[in-house]
């Protein structure tokens, strides 16, 4: 299958700082790339769906003034935490579907946040 | 609203005791549903993808399974390598996921 990378693993920032997620597919190349948050003990919640080339759409609720999502390349999107908070302290994990007819899903190791 | 339940939300078995496991959906229109495994602190990996009714894969000791409203993650033979949570998904359109709460298995030697 697909791989699809995430730096950092792991990030611990002060409340009021920025941080930035990159997701990089490895073997492919995604014009379309999903971001997902994940709380303890439930299931991911898509947040937005990072478009190469045009703005990225957000679903209701996500604050995209707070949450930047860049897609610079076919092969990278970023994903930039604003002004974090503690409530914002997540597991933030990115998709990229493969190019094929299945549209399958491949997701990245994920990016644990904490906000101090 | 597109909605995915799963169930059990957590089951626990013995080694070699085989199982399933439940994925309810409501969609407007289904246009794929998804299994991944998930392992604590990682992201999901890719297990299967059904598009019909009736529909079958098979992958070593897993099976699922689809009809027109559920979805059954069988378990034949379980080790304990199997435990993880498993998590059911809906493709809704344009390639979005909507997600179940996910099933945790804990497989016992």
């Amino acid at each position: 299958g697909a791989v699809v990378s995430q730096h950092p693993s792991r990030v611990i920032c002060k409340s009021g700082t920025s941080v930035k997620i990159e997701c990089r597919s490895l073997d492919f190349q995604a014009t379309t790339m999903f971001w997902y948050r994940q709380f303890p003990k439930q299931s991911l919640m898509l947040m937005a769906t990072s478009n190469e080339g045009s703005k990225a759409t957000y679903e209701q609720g996500v604050e995209k003034d707070k949450f930047l999502i860049n897609h610079a390349s076919l092969t990278l999107s970023t994903l930039t935490v604003t002004s974090a908070h503690p409530e914002d302290s997540s597991f933030y994990i990115c998709s990229a579907p493969d190019s094929g007819y299945t549209d399958t899903q491949y997701f990245g190791p994920g990016t644990r946040l904490t906000v101090l | 609203e597109d909605q995915v339940t799963q169930s059990p939300e957590a089951l626990r078995l013995q080694e070699g005791e085989s199982s399933s496991l439940n994925c309810s959906y409501t969609v407007s229109g289904l246009r794929g549903l998804f299994w991944y495994r998930q392992d604590p602190g990682k992201g999901p990996e890719f297990l299967f993808t059904l598009y019909s009714a009736g529909e079958e894969k098979e992958k070593e000791r897993l099976k699922a399974t689809l009809t027109k409203k559920e979805s059954f993650l069988h378990i034949t033979a379980p080790k304990p390598e199997d435990s993880a949570t498993y998590l059911c998904a809906v493709n809704t359109g344009f390639q979005k996921l909507v997600f179940g709460t996910g099933t945790r298995l804990l497989v016992s030697p």
